[in-house]
């Protein structure tokens, strides 16, 4: 089964500083996604970038961007420029890639960083 | 567009009743996949529906259920709660089910008393 861990509980930034958050994950796939969400207050999980394994270019969205090292099953967000509105919960999260009714739908997460953006 | 919408967004229960939560995925969206998020286990998987079909299933009991209607609009339902089941549950539609581009919605939060 695959599993995701997101080992700092708790990180914090400055205000326009730089910060990164650390996920590894263990799979004996070779094709598969991988995502960070983002969940602030209200809730509402919103994604913040996406990677496919079999791209070795690192992801990027504006102010955010990963470093993907596949051999050593690690995926870790980058935030540029925090702002206050960054301060949320994140998550780390890994899908199996493929057709297939066991994948869809499925993400397996990890346990989650709370990011606290000081102004 | 309108984004997944979950009602209600707060319930309270007693142990042994049951519930019913409801979600409308974006239009055009026809997979609903529910989550369940408490702070000791985080984020679980609980179904997918697909076309008004359950097409994948994790691992939680089978007074868990679902159904999609021809809308794609989905319901969940727990029959015979527990206190354990006290949780934020999570609906996420996507167009694309193999890219695993999910869409959340806000969640129904479930106290059980």
């Amino acid at each position: 089964a695959q599993t995701v861990t997101q080992s700092q509980p708790e990180m914090s930034v400055q205000e326009a500083e730089t910060v990164t958050l650390s996920c590894t994950y263990d799979t004996s796939e070779s094709d598969y996604y991988l995502f960070w969400y983002k969940q602030p207050p209200s809730r509402q999980m919103i994604l913040v970038i996406r990677q496919e394994a079999y791209k070795q270019q690192n992801a990027t969205e504006n102010r955010f961007s990963v470093n993907f090292q596949k051999a050593a099953k690690s995926f870790s967000l980058k935030i540029s420029d925090s702002q206050l509105g960054d301060a949320a919960m994140y998550f780390c999260a890994y899908k199996r890639a493929g057709a297939g009714g066991t994948s869809y739908g499925k993400l397996t997460f990890g346990q989650g960083t709370i990011l606290t953006v000081h102004p | 567009k309108a984004g997944v919408t979950q009602t209600p967004r707060y319930l309270i229960k007693t142990r042994g009743q049951q519930v019913t939560l409801s979600c409308s995925p974006i239009s055009g969206h026809r997979s609903v996949s529910w989550y369940q998020q408490t702070p000791g286990q985080g984020l679980q998987f609980l179904f997918e529906y697909f076309s008004e079909t359950q097409r994948n299933k994790g691992n939680f009991p089978g007074r868990f259920s679902g159904r999609q209607f021809s809308n794609s609009r989905s319901e969940m339902n727990v029959s015979t709660l527990e206190l354990g089941d006290s949780a934020l549950y999570l609906c996420a539609s996507s167009f694309d089910r193999s890219a695993g581009k999910l869409f959340f919605g806000s969640g129904t939060q479930l106290s059980v008393l």
